[in-house]
Order: structure tokens, then sequence, then C-alpha cells
């Protein structure tokens, strides 16, 4: 079956201490994204790329760093610089930015401060 | 500013009941409008997707309506099932320099008590 994986599903991170949480497509997409998700707030996007090798930075990137250099793989590293980082991670990815091209989620990272 | 505000917060019903999820935005120029259903620690999986001439699409017991002159969308439930209860997210989707931008409504919290 194709779809999204994300691991690893709970993720535990110290103070001063970076974590790259994965996401894999085998659907062959293009365009890929990662989204952080809080209480009472709506998804809000950190990075997508649309081909490998280009990345943009979405709505809160500050403390985040990804990468393309494969299609079907998007990591997301959370720095130390991010300081609010306990939340849960989406990704997501299409076939490329459409109207009516629907985005496919992954089923999320947890991540928390220990 | 481009916002999507949904309505109720959260919803309580008994099984086999109907309901309406209430979806309102204020995005400018619009591409399209979709319904996602979120289990708790899941990703989102889509429901609906409606474009701009479009004012009805259904999905199985899950029928959304568009009303792009009031800026309105409803997801209505039909014959409640304890399988319902999730999140019910709005997403209406925007065009800037020809790049898509996703504005992700808070969601609807739906309780379906048997």
């Amino acid at each position: 079956d194709g779809g999204i994986t994300q691991s690893p599903k709970y993720l535990f991170r110290k103070e001063g201490q970076n974590v790259t949480l994965s996401c894999e497509q085998n659907l062959n997409h293009d365009a890929m994204y990662w989204y952080r998700q809080d209480p009472g707030q709506g998804l809000r996007l950190i990075y997508y790329s649309q081909i490998v090798n280009d990345f943009q930075k979405g709505d809160i990137a500050e403390g985040y760093s990804v990468s393309r250099e494969k299609k079907e793989s998007f990591p997301l590293t959370v720095t130390s610089a991010q300081k609010n980082p306990t939340a849960f991670y989406l990704c997501a990815s299409s076939p490329r930015d459409s109207t009516i091209v629907t985005q496919h989620f992954g089923d999320g990272t947890r991540l928390s401060i220990l | 500013k481009n916002q999507v505000e949904q309505s109720p917060q959260s919803l309580i019903i008994l099984e086999g009941k109907n309901c309406t999820l209430q979806c309102n935005y204020t995005v400018s120029p619009f591409s399209n409008l979709r319904w996602y259903k979120q289990d708790t620690g899941r990703g989102p999986v889509s429901l609906t997707i409606m474009t701009f001439s479009e004012n009805t699409k259904s999905n199985g017991r899950y029928t959304a309506t568009l009303d792009a002159d009031t800026k309105q969308s409803s997801l209505h439930i039909t014959a409640s099932q304890l399988s319902d209860s999730a999140s019910y997210i709005c997403v209406v989707s925007t065009t800037t320099s020809g790049t898509y931008k996703y504005i992700f409504g808070t969601g609807t919290r739906l309780k379906v008590l048997a």
C-alpha cells in the first residue's frame, strides 16, 4: 500500500539536543510538507519542498531545518534553537500544488521535552 | 488576514443522530476548500475537496456544502456512528505568486456516544 511513514511515533528531546524526525513516502509525490499541531490551533506550516534539492520556509521555520536529497524522503530536524518544541508533528505530501490536489498525511510524531 | 474559523469547537451527539459542522473563511483569492477527519493521535484523512464552482459534495455519510458568496462551508454527518468520533478540520487553499498555501481551521472535536 502506498502511503507516508513517519518515525518515530514518540520522541523525547533533552535540553540542547537536536532531534530528527523521519518522513518517507512511496506515493511518488513531488511536494512534501512539515506541519506542527498544537492544542487549540490549526496546523502551521514549518517547511515545504516542491522538488528534490529545493525547499522553502513556511510560517514558523525558526529553530527547524530540513533536507530533500531524495524524492521520497523529507526529514525534519528540530534544533536546540527551537525553545518550545513540544508538539505533534505531521508530514504530508501531494503530487504537486494544484487546484484539486489533496494532501496525504502521515500519522505524526509526538515530540516532548525531557 | 487569511483566516478559517470553525464552529462549534466541540460537539457531543448520540449515535444515529445527524450533525452539521460549520466553517467560515476570509481567504482570498480562494482556490479550494477541503474537509479532513483526524482521529486522535493520527494524521488527517481527506473527506472532500471542493472548488469554487462546486456547492455540494458527498462522501458516504459525509456531505459538504460550499457557499462561495458568503464564504461559508458546512459538513453534514448523517446517521452518526461511534467511529465518527474525531476532529474535523476545514482547510482553505489560496495562491500567491503561483504558490499554493493552505489555511487550516482549528477543527471541531466530535464525540459520538452510544
